[in-house]
C-alpha cells in the first residue's frame, strides 16, 4: 500500500524469542497506529502514536511495546512472543480527514 | 470491544446484482467510515461519512449514516467479480482528549459470482 511500509512480511518466532515489527511511512502523517487481526475477531488497536514523541495503549496492548522514533517510523516490539499472539499486524496512518492508510502487514506465527 | 457490528457477515450474490451491507454501533461518533479487505491483503479506505452527514456516494458506493439509530449501511451497485473481499465499518468514537481512534466491526464477506 502506497505509503506506509511494513517489514516483515513474514515472520516465524518460537515461543519466548523477541522481534520488532518495522513501520514507516512517507505521507508526513501525525497520527500512526497498530492493530492486530484475527480470524473473526475484525482489527483491535495495539497502541497508537497521536504525534512524534507521545504513544498510547489501545485495546489489546499486553505484551507489546511501542517506540515512535520519529515521525516517519513507529515499531511494535514482542519482548517475549507467546502463541497468542500469532495474528496479522497492520500498521496504519492518518491525517484525520480522509481516513486511514493501511500497510500490507506482517503476518506472524508463534509456535 | 467491538463497536460496529456488520450485517450480514457472509453475502453471496451475482455480478450485476447490488449489495448490501449494515452496520450498527453503539456510541456517539465522530464519523463512520467504510474500508475493503481482498484476501491476504491491507485494508483500503473507500469512505468517510460524518456524524452531521446522511448520505455519500462515491463512483457505485453509497453510504448511508442514521444516528438516531446508530446504523450505517454500504450499499455497492452494479457489482462486479472485482468486488469481491471483506468490508468493513469503521467508527471514530468521541471520546476525551480527541485522539482519533477507529474501531472496526468484524467485516461482511462479499463474494460476487460471475
Amino acid at each position: 500500500n502506497a505509503g506506509v511500509t511494513q517489514t516483515p512480511k513474514f515472520q516465524v518466532l518460537k515461543t519466548g524469542q523477541s522481534m520488532t515489527l518495522q513501520c514507516a511511512q512517507d505521507m508526513n502523517h501525525n497520527s500512526m497506529y497498530w492493530y492486530r487481526q484475527d480470524p473473526g475477531m475484525g482489527l483491535r488497536l495495539i497502541y497508537y502514536s497521536a504525534s512524534e514523541g507521545t504513544t498510547d495503549k489501545g485495546e489489546v496492548p499486553n505484551g507489546y511495546n511501542v517506540s515512535r522514533l520519529n515521525k516517519r517510523e513507529f515499531s511494535l516490539r514482542l519482548e517475549s512472543a507467546a502463541p497468542s499472539q500469532t495474528s496479522v499486524y497492520f500498521c496504519a496512518i492518518t491525517d484525520r480527514h480522509y481516513g486511514y492508510t493501511f500497510g500490507s502487514g506482517t503476518r506472524l506465527t508463534v509456535v | 470491544s467491538q463497536q460496529g457490528e456488520e450485517d450480514p457477515q457472509a453475502l453471496s450474490i451475482q455480478e450485476g446484482e447490488n449489495a448490501t451491507m449494515n452496520c450498527s454501533y453503539k456510541t456517539s461518533i465522530n464519523n463512520l467510515q467504510w474500508y475493503r479487505q481482498n484476501s491476504g491483503r491491507g485494508l483500503v479506505h473507500l469512505i468517510l461519512i460524518r456524524s452531521n452527514e446522511r448520505e455519500k456516494h462515491s463512483g457505485r458506493l453509497r453510504v448511508t449514516l442514521d444516528t438516531s439509530k446508530k446504523s450505517s449501511s454500504l450499499l455497492i451497485t452494479a457489482s462486479r467479480a472485482a468486488d469481491t473481499a471483506s468490508y468493513f465499518c469503521a467508527t471514530d468514537p468521541i471520546t476525551q482528549g480527541g485522539s482519533e481512534k477507529l474501531v472496526f466491526g468484524k467485516g461482511t464477506k462479499l463474494t460476487v459470482n460471475p
